[in-house]
Order: C-alpha cells, then structure tokens, then sequence
C-alpha cells in the first residue's frame, strides 16, 4: 500500500463546475497536508495547505481534512480551463519545518470549455 | 532572492560521467530539499539540509549521490558515474518555518 494515494484521473471537468480531488495516507499521525499544482513541464506549485480537521477555503480552492479517516480533498470550484493540470497531495508526516514531503502520484484534471 | 533558483535547467550525461546540479533557495528560508521526479508524477525525496547541516539523508543513494549546501554558495546535488536509471528531473525546494516548501523550476537530466 502506498503512503499517500490518489486516483490518477484524469478528471474531466466542465468549465464552471466543481472538481473534486480525493486523497488518502497511511500515517495516522501524519500532521500536515499540502495539495500542490503541477502543470506539464513545470514545477509544483503550492496552492493549499491544511493542518487541522475542517475546511478551509481560498479564493476558489476549499481542502477538507478528516484525519480519522485520513482524507484530505480539494474542491475546485467555477473551474476554468486554466486549472488543468496534474494535483498533487503531500503528506509531512510530522508537524516539523525540516521534514520531507511524501507524494501521492497525483490526479490528472482537464476543464473543458 | 523571491523564488527557489536551480541550474542548470537541462543537463546531459553520457552513462558514467559525472552530474553536478545547483539550488539558491528563497532568501531566509533555512531548510533546503531535493527531491527526484521521475515516470511523470513519481516524488523520491533525497535529502534535507537545515542552513549547511544535512537534516535528513535517508533517500540518497549513498554510493553515488552526494550533495552540500556550504554558507554564500549555492546548494548543490552531486551524482558521480550517473546510471541511465538517474535520468529524472531533480527539483530543489525551500521552507522556513511555516512547514510549506516552495519549488524551484527544476533541472531535467539526461544520461544517455
């Protein structure tokens, strides 16, 4: 079983809906969560993080966290073609500056026009 | 500076020639990490520093890959006798204390 999960897509979103994104983790005491977005070619870019069970909302972008069930999504909401692109779910399994990210392999996203 | 600096963005290595890789984190930021992309999405981390001391070196491949971050330099990645299997793209990231890390564009690397 991997360490950090999610279903590889793609997700084929119209423009304008929601996209949802599921992660799963293995690490129960795992304490900080970040979804990256990596568009081809480029580099991950840091969208969201979230360190406490809830929701938590920027601009278009909600993460939900559960951590007894260790979930964490991201909801997209008036997609735009503009956000395809592959997500990546990270994993600290320590609530700790210098410890190392864990991947899951990320969900491909298409928004069609 | 504002964002992670790497250089060079493509290299290429003839199997068993040596790869050197550079990292100039965000200014400030105090830890420094590698990490290897491979098959698409696939993240191997490799290493941490915190400023020049090495935090966590559990994913290097200790026989060929070294790497230092030394004080006003660059950090850099070493590969010594690359391996066709090390053709990857090599990203540096940086934090500070906040626990999020910040990725530089990345150095693709070649060995043919």
């Amino acid at each position: 079983q991997k360490e950090v999960e999610q279903n590889s897509g793609p997700l084929s979103v119209p423009e304008g809906a929601i996209a949802s994104l599921n992660c799963t983790y293995s690490d129960r005491g795992s304490q900080s969560f970040f979804w990256y977005r990596q568009y081809s070619g480029k580099s991950p870019e840091l969208i969201m993080s979230i360190y406490s069970n809830g929701d938590k909302e920027d601009g278009r972008f909600t993460a939900q966290l559960n951590k007894a069930s260790q979930y964490v999504s991201l909801l997209i909401r008036d997609s735009q073609p503009s956000d395809s692109a592959t997500y990546l779910c990270a994993v600290n399994m320590e609530r700790a500056a210098g410890n190392k990210l864990t991947f899951g392999g990320g969900t491909r996203v298409l928004v069609k026009p | 500076g504002e964002e992670v600096a790497q250089t060079p963005k493509h290299l290429v290595r003839g199997e068993g020639q040596k790869a050197k890789l550079y990292c100039a984190p965000i200014k400030g930021h105090s830890y420094v990490f590698w990490y290897q992309q491979v098959l698409k999405n696939e993240f191997k981390f490799l290493i941490s520093f915190q400023n020049e001391n090495v935090f966590d070196e559990t994913g290097m491949p200790k026989e060929r890959f070294s790497a230092k971050c030394l004080p006003n330099s660059p950090c850099s990645l070493e590969i010594q006798a690359t391996k066709l299997e090390d053709s990857a793209v090599y990203f540096c990231a940086s934090s500070q204390i906040s626990y999020e890390q910040y990725f530089g564009p990345g150095t693709r690397l070649t060995v043919t």
